[in-house]
């Protein structure tokens, strides 16, 4: 079974510019989750779909973040403008489904590394 | 409010002996605790978890982990360590239904694995 997917693995860019990444979760899971990881703290969801509707999204930085999951698959998350501090590796993450029970275990992708400048 | 905390930025271990990998929690509800690791470059890759029944939980590698209600502990273990679990660990708990979360994991700070030969 193919892993979750994500491109590109490494991206540098210089502040103020835009930039995005790509996912492709594990076929036939139904949530999809991007989190942020900055060096040397632990992973902080940013936002999760359900299919293609966004369940939470609290703590994504709507004035620069943004992301979307058309058609329920693929997902793509945006920065745009990049600031210094948007610096870490963003994992895309994927389940079966949110159940209630909690019980689905999220399966992880390579990540990106952003470098600001 | 979820959390997990590993108080142990590293641990060092010799090859052969076994090792333990720190980990309390403080949720509302019932806990459903994670571990993962990272390998450098990569994404995360689950260990195991915790929902109920068996307090020793078995995992991948050679790995398990022990719930303890009274102690609000998920400690990570393994019998005899290996170079190759050189690595950074995390603990996670998931946040949701009872505390109003959608499924999303909260990380621990993460713990440095040395496995010295």
């Amino acid at each position: 079974e193919a892993g979750v997917a994500q491109s590109p693995r490494y991206k540098i860019i210089e502040k103020r510019q835009s930039v995005a990444f790509w996912c492709n979760p594990i076929s036939g899971h139904a949530t999809l989750y991007w989190y942020q990881q900055i060096l040397g703290q632990g992973p902080k969801l940013l936002i999760q779909f359900q299919n293609n509707g966004v369940v939470d999204d609290s703590q994504l930085p709507k004035d620069r973040f943004s992301a979307e999951r058309l058609k329920g698959v693929d997902s793509t998350l945006k920065i745009q403008p990049a600031k210094l501090e948007d610096s870490a590796v963003y994992l895309c993450a994927s389940s079966l489904r949110t159940s209630g029970k909690g019980t689905d275990t999220q399966y992880f992708g390579p990540g990106t590394r952003l470098t600001v400048l | 409010a979820q959390s997990v905390a590993q108080p142990e930025d590293q641990v060092n271990v010799a090859e052969g002996n076994p090792l333990t990998v720190k980990c309390t929690y403080s949720v509302s509800g019932n806990p459903y605790l994670f571990w993962y690791v990272q390998y450098p470059n990569r994404g995360l890759q689950f260990l195991l978890k915790y929902i109920t029944g068996d307090n020793l939980v078995k995992g991948s590698y050679g790995f398990e982990a022990e719930f303890n209600k009274s102690q609000t502990s998920f400690h990570l273990k393994k019998p005899s360590a290996l170079v190759s679990d050189s690595a950074l660990y995390f603990c996670a708990v998931r946040d949701g239904p009872v505390s109003g979360g959608y499924n999303k994991l909260i990380f621990g700070a993460g713990t440095r694995l040395a496995v010295h030969p």
